[in-house]
């Protein structure tokens, strides 16, 4: 049971950089999403999806993307990465109404 | 929009104490609630969850009740071990829609 992969553990970018966050869920689960966390803060919510080709913003979209081609796989990119993108992201998919999210590991990005 | 508030930490206790982390939301409808932990170094994973009004969720020995007239679910156990120090979130998922929103976070240190 593989659950909900993300790639990578851990990254260091420089200032400007680009990249993208994998996230893939092997339970057919059509609600996706990406949170980051930052000491203190909790969770905030960037982008979900409810299902393929459909994707909605979440309280702090600004400097990222997603996309939703297939069920399984939900990337979030980060283009010109600044300094307050420094954070843990998880990624995290839901099968339905009454049950619950199933997150990955996570992946720490720190800017510099 | 729907919201959780939850108490700060952080909170340290010795082994066999009572623990209580009180949470309130805002939310239209009749939300499903949840309680997630989350161990270092991991990614969150549920404890427990109620999904109407006077559910009690369980698991682990910890307990919260879905309080609709306080629009409460405090999470409680009787005696904890120094194994469950965690973070420990509350989070509600909304009746008209899938988003997932978190509280901030209650760091818990149990001493031996």
């Amino acid at each position: 049971n593989a659950g909900v992969t993300q790639t990578p553990k851990f990254r260091i970018l420089k200032i400007g950089q680009s990249m993208t966050l994998q996230c893939a869920q092997d339970m057919n689960h059509n609600y996706m999403y990406w949170y980051r966390q930052d000491p203190g803060m909790g969770l905030k919510l960037i982008y979900y999806s409810v299902g393929a080709g459909i994707t909605d913003k979440g309280e702090v979209p600004n400097g990222y993307n997603v996309s939703r081609s297939t069920t399984e796989d939900f990337p979030l990119r980060l283009e010109l990465a600044a300094p307050s993108q420094t954070s843990v992201y998880f990624c995290a998919s839901l099968g339905g109404r009454n049950t619950e999210a199933f997150f990955g590991q996570g992946t720490r990005l720190t800017v510099v | 929009g729907d919201s959780v508030t939850q108490m700060e930490g952080p909170v340290t206790l010795s082994e066999e104490a009572f623990l209580t982390i009180n949470c309130t939301y805002t939310a239209t409808g009749y939300p499903s609630l949840f309680w997630y932990v989350q161990y270092p170094g991991e990614g969150l994973q549920l404890l427990l969850k109620a999904t109407k009004a006077d559910d009690k969720g369980s698991n682990k020995g910890f307990e919260a009740t879905y309080r609709k007239e306080t629009t409460s679910f405090h999470l409680e156990k009787g005696s904890v071990q120094v194994s469950d120090s965690a973070v420990y979130f509350c989070a509600l998922k909304g009746s008209n829609d899938y988003k997932l929103s978190f509280g901030a976070g209650t760091t818990v240190t149990v001493r031996a």
